[in-house]
């Protein structure tokens, strides 16, 4: 059991916008502490996609967005394209157990 | 250009202590707030946290590995050495090292990945 929860999967056709949430407590996202994103392609090490919440690292298309409110944040993909197939993981810290934790992963398939 | 590889043996017995060494370039540990981090994902599952090593020699480790896992850093060498004691079945996954910039508490380079089989 991870303790950030994310959707096991997603899934939406080219084009359309999804959103895959990553949900917290209070010992993390919910004491303030930054959330960011990764996208694992097949085969492939985890890229940094989202950090500090919101930001893009360059290269990241403006096609991928993150926000965040209480014990909860989200990651937003619009104008899906097939090779944004993959899994996405979430990341923050927690308080409690004083140190990284990662959600579960959410697989997202482009149908 | 930063850059990580890690390195070591693709195949461990069950209670075996594992020694993985993550090699870097394009950046020093010595610099301030700079770390280098360590996570596993086994096949098919989720990433896990295991160990991080900021540039002050300041260690944190996953509260559910804390016994058996242990990083130290060779700051001329640009390396930073993973050990995890009593391997099981469990740990079988692919280890990545990674690079947490002195301004973020993220990953923002990480490593190919080192694929790691636990057998008895």
């Amino acid at each position: 059991q991870s303790v950030l929860t994310q959707p096991p999967s997603v899934s939406g056709a080219p084009g359309q916008r999804v959103t895959i949430s990553c949900t917290g407590s209070s010992s993390n996202i919910g004491a303030g502490y930054d959330v960011h994103w990764y996208q694992q392609l097949p085969g492939t090490a985890p890229k940094l996609l989202i950090y500090f919440n919101n930001n893009r690292p360059s290269g990241v298309p403006d096609r991928f967005s993150g926000s965040k409110s209480g014990t909860s944040a989200s990651l937003a993909i619009t104008g899906l394209q097939a090779e944004d197939e993959a899994d996405y993981y979430c990341q923050s810290y927690d308080s409690s157990l004083r140190g990284v934790v990662f959600g579960g992963g959410t697989k997202l398939t482009v149908l | 250009q930063i850059a990580l590889k890690e390195s070591g043996p693709t195949l461990v017995k069950t209670t075996e202590t594992l020694t993985l060494t993550c090699s870097f370039s394009g950046f020093s540990l010595s610099s301030r707030g700079m770390g280098v981090g360590w996570i596993r994902q086994p096949p098919g599952k989720a990433l896990e946290w295991l160990a991080l090593i900021y540039w002050d020699d300041d260690k944190r480790y996953s509260p559910s590995l804390r016994s058996r896992v242990a990083v130290t850093k060779d700051t001329s060498k640009n390396q930073v050495v993973l050990t995890l004691t009593n391997m099981g079945p469990v740990d079988t996954a692919t280890y990545y090292c990674a690079h947490r910039p002195g301004a973020g508490t993220w990953f923002d380079y990480w490593g190919q990945g080192t694929l790691v089989t636990v057998s008895s």
